[in-house]
């Protein structure tokens, strides 16, 4: 069965400072792996996904993730944090049709 | 295009009352999925369709809940008789058929209370 766990319900970091949001996945398959932005009363942002090309993967707003299968992680980061991704993040694993959704991460960001 | 688009936004009904949530996908998507988040347990798929088809639609919490799609174009989920464990918020997403490397792109959701 595939899984999705992540790591720390509330992050808060300081403007300007790295942002590093963990993910951990459990597929018994090559997993498709996602990461979206929900901002309050808003639905659901894709940010990026990693569909087995590069495991480096780019993302909008300045965000990326890194695809490691021996530590079956997808992380987010960002390198300098600006007040307005203070949002909750959820990661997402996609194995046939279905997305396995993780419990999300709260970023805070102090200024 | 405008998105997934969900109506109403927010309902608020009474204890009992039947709710229907409307949902229309992006063209040309024709899987379309509803789930439901809360504080609890997060977001919950509800029920997958495939071309109007339901095919997976094990999360449905119980006989209250039931989901339509009647053409491509539309889906309604409906809760009846509603009760305050029901609130929510449920939102519906859809996708390019048949590929699943791809993004489920997410509507505004409906925010429901139930009193």
């Amino acid at each position: 069965a595939q899984s999705v766990t992540q790591l720390g319900s509330h992050v808060s970091v300081s403007e300007g400072a790295l942002v590093l949001l963990r993910c951990n996945y459990s597929s018994s398959v090559p997993p498709y792996l996602f990461w979206y932005v929900q901002y309050p009363n808003q639905g659901l942002q894709l940010l990026l996904k990693y569909t087995s090309a590069a495991t480096l993967v780019k993302g909008i707003n300045g965000f990326e993730a890194e695809f490691k299968k021996s530590e079956t992680s997808f992380h987010l980061t960002k390198p300098s944090a600006h007040m307005s991704d203070a949002a909750e993040y959820f990661c997402a694993v996609s194995v046939t049709y279905k997305y396995i959704f993780g419990t999300g991460t709260r970023l805070k960001v102090l200024a | 295009d405008a998105g997934v688009i969900q109506s109403p936004r927010h309902e608020v009904t009474e204890m009992g009352q039947e709710v229907t949530l409307r949902c229309k996908p992006i063209s040309g998507h024709n899987s379309l999925f509803w789930y439901r988040q809360t504080m609890m347990r997060g977001l919950e798929l509800l029920i997958y369709f495939n071309n109007n088809v339901p095919i997976d639609d094990s999360g449905m919490p119980e006989d209250r809940f039931s989901a339509k799609m009647p053409n491509a174009s539309f889906s309604t989920l409906k809760i009846q008789p509603s009760e305050p464990r029901d609130s929510a918020v449920y939102f519906c997403a859809s996708r390019d058929p048949g590929q699943r490397t791809l993004e489920a792109f997410f509507g505004q959701g409906t925010r429901l209370t139930v009193v």
